[in-house]
């Protein structure tokens, strides 16, 4: 299957510090990048929906000036965490669809660990 | 609000039996679920998906059953392994053009040797 790659797998950082997810699709070009942040014995909370070059759309509550996201390629999205507190600390989780079609299956990358001091 | 949820949310089996992991869900308009099983720090892998024209669809030891009528899905997994041994997470994608996943809560599903 499709695969999708996520850097760093784990992060740990200062308050108020910025941080920068990679979320990659090794082996094909994905119109759609999605980011999930997922608390510990919690299911996946969709935070936003990426197209490449255009603005993500963010879900309700989720703050787009402290989760900024870049969608500069086909084949990468990022997700920065801005000043970021220990209730930022979380798995974020991102994942990729390559059409267009509601039964385009998402690969989802291995998630990133971030635990914020 | 509209959402997807399970039934159970920890699911213990012997090894060698199956498993019946159930999840309801309450939009009519969803076309599209997935099966997705997630092991410790990973991220969720894909198992078995079906679209609502469907109502049974079979994989390699995994069949997942729709049933549009009571809005209800289950996975049902074939002579347990251990490493079976998750979190399965059910998923509705209620379609139009940003195909977004709807996450169920979960359940944990523990083979015990």
């Amino acid at each position: 299957g499709a695969v999708v790659s996520q850097h760093p797998s784990r992060v740990i950082c200062k308050s108020g510090t910025s941080v920068k997810i990679e979320c990659r699709s090794l082996d094909f070009q994905a119109t759609t990048m999605f980011w999930y942040r997922q608390f510990p014995k919690q299911s996946l909370m969709l935070m936003a929906t990426s197209n490449e070059g255009s603005k993500a759309t963010y879900e309700q509550g989720v703050e787009k000036d402290k989760f900024l996201i870049n969608h500069a390629s086909l084949t990468l999205s990022t997700l920065t965490v801005t000043s970021a507190h220990p209730e930022d600390s979380s798995f974020y989780i991102c994942s990729a669809i390559a059409g267009i079609s509601s039964t385009d299956t998402q690969y989802f990358g291995p998630g990133t660990r971030l635990t914020v001091l | 609000g509209e959402s997807v949820g399970l039934h159970l949310p920890t699911l213990s089996v012997q090894e060698g039996d199956n498993s019946i992991i159930n999840c309801a869900y309450s939009n009519s308009a969803s076309d599209y679920f997935i099966w997705y099983k997630q092991e410790s720090g990973k991220g969720p892998q894909f198992i078995i998906d079906i679209r609502s024209n469907m109502d049974k669809r079979q994989g390699q030891r995994v069949t997942v059953l729709l049933n549009k009528t009571v809005k209800h899905l289950s996975l049902q997994i074939a002579a347990t392994q251990p490493g079976d041994s998750a979190v399965y997470f059910c998923a509705e994608n209620r379609g139009g053009a940003t195909n977004k996943l709807i996450f169920g809560t979960g359940t944990l599903l523990a083979v015990q040797p």
